[in-house]
This record gives C-alpha cells, structure tokens and sequence, in this order.
C-alpha cells in the first residue's frame, strides 16, 4: 500500500485545466514534503520528471505544468491541456532514511 | 545528451538470478547517485534501491533488501542491480534513473526500461 494517494483518473476537456492530488498517509513522508517530484509515463515508455521540489520545472517541460502544495498535499496542474498530456502521472517524495515512495498513479484522460 | 542504456533483462524460473545493467553517458557519472526502479504488471512505480555516487552506499526498499543488490563501476560508467531468489511477484519492468538528492530530490533521466519476467 503507497504512503501517498492519488486519484485513479482525472480527466478534461482541451484547453481546459486539471489538478491532480498526492496525499501523504505518513508521518515520515509528510515531514520531507519539501520533497515532492511529479511523473508523467506514457504506455510502454520511460518516466519523464515533470516537476521536482514541490513546484520546480526542468528545462523543457512547458510552463502548463505546475506544481504546488498545502498541509500534507501536494498538487500537480495541467493548464491548457493538450491531447498529447493524456498520459499517467505519478506523484514521489522522500520518505527518510534514503527511501523513495511513489503514489499509485493517476490516469489523465483528455477528453 | 544525457542518456542511460538498460540491458539485461529477460525471462528467469522462480527462485533463479538475473543482472540488470544501466549504461550511462552524456554526465560525469561519479557526480551522481543512482538508483532503480520498476513497474510491476497493474501497479504503479516502486523506487528499489539507491547508490551514492562514490562513498559505496546502498539503500534498498523493503521489499527487496537481502534479493536484490545495487552496485556500480565508475570507470565504466555502469550501474548494476543484482537480482537473487526472484519470485513471480518481481516480474516488473526495471527503470534505472539518475539521482539527485543533494540540492534537490529527482529521478532524471530514465533509461528506456527493461522487463524481467519470473515464470515456470
């Protein structure tokens, strides 16, 4: 059982705006919540970090993709959604001790 | 370009061995640490195991501690994971990924991954 929640699927319209939620059910995650990345993962193919650090954006990745956080959640925005973000988005933070944690995921339907 | 190469992978009887491999080019690997991750049939990611990029040390998830054993060649630009007692519940897809826990936390890049299938 993942130490951090996720929706099974969210889903909208192009152009539209979705927000996908990352609950930490643990002390030890929630106390490194600074430390919260964001996945996207296309059928068959490799992760692909989208936001690091709670709300950073690596090079490359549009500025559609935002990241944020309050209390023990933390969020990932998708404005102006576009077909080609239809995709699996997971949700990691550090959890202590060195160990990682991921969510359980979350699919994204463009509609 | 950063890119990490996976080799390895395959099919292996319940209770046997395998080694996965993760060729790294494109960064000066000894800045990194490392790590491995996989994806199991219907489930989501699950982070297995870590490396520090040269003092030697291992970090593993609970799940594999004392089966699976991480290492890494610096000459070579290597990283390994060693895969022992497997069992039908370590079929996955294995993702070898960069590390960066220092300034901040990030698995990036990814390698393209590869699938282990623990079958009779």
């Amino acid at each position: 059982q993942s130490a951090l929640t996720q929706p099974r699927s969210v889903s909208g319209s192009p152009g539209q705006s979705v927000t996908i939620s990352c609950t930490g059910t643990s002390s030890e995650t929630t106390s490194y919540y600074n430390y919260v990345s964001w996945y996207q993962q296309h059928p068959g193919k490799a992760p692909k970090l989208v936001i690091y650090d709670v709300s950073k954006r690596p090079p490359g990745v549009p500025d559609r993709f935002s990241g944020s956080k309050s209390g023990t959640t933390a969020s990932l925005t998708i404005s102006g959604l576009q077909a080609e973000d239809e995709s699996e988005y997971f949700c990691c933070s550090y959890a202590g001790s060195y160990t990682w944690v991921f969510g359980g995921g979350t699919n994204l339907t463009v509609l | 370009e950063v890119q990490l190469l996976q080799s390895g992978g395959g099919l292996v009887q319940p209770g046997g061995s395998l080694r996965l491999y993760c060729a790294a080019s494109g960064f000066t690997f000894n800045n990194y640490a490392m790590s491995w991750v996989r994806r199991a049939p219907g489930k989501g990611l699950e982070w297995l195991s870590t490396i520090g990029a040269t003092d030697g040390k291992t970090y593993y998830a609970a799940s594999v501690k004392g089966r699976f054993a991480i290492s890494r060649d610096n000459s070579k630009n290597m990283l390994f994971l060693q895969l022992n007692n497997l069992r039908s519940e370590d079929t996955a897809v294995y993702f070898c990924a960069r590390a960066d826990y220092s300034s901040s936390d990030r698995f990036d890049p990814w390698g393209q991954g590869d699938l282990v299938t623990v079958s009779s």
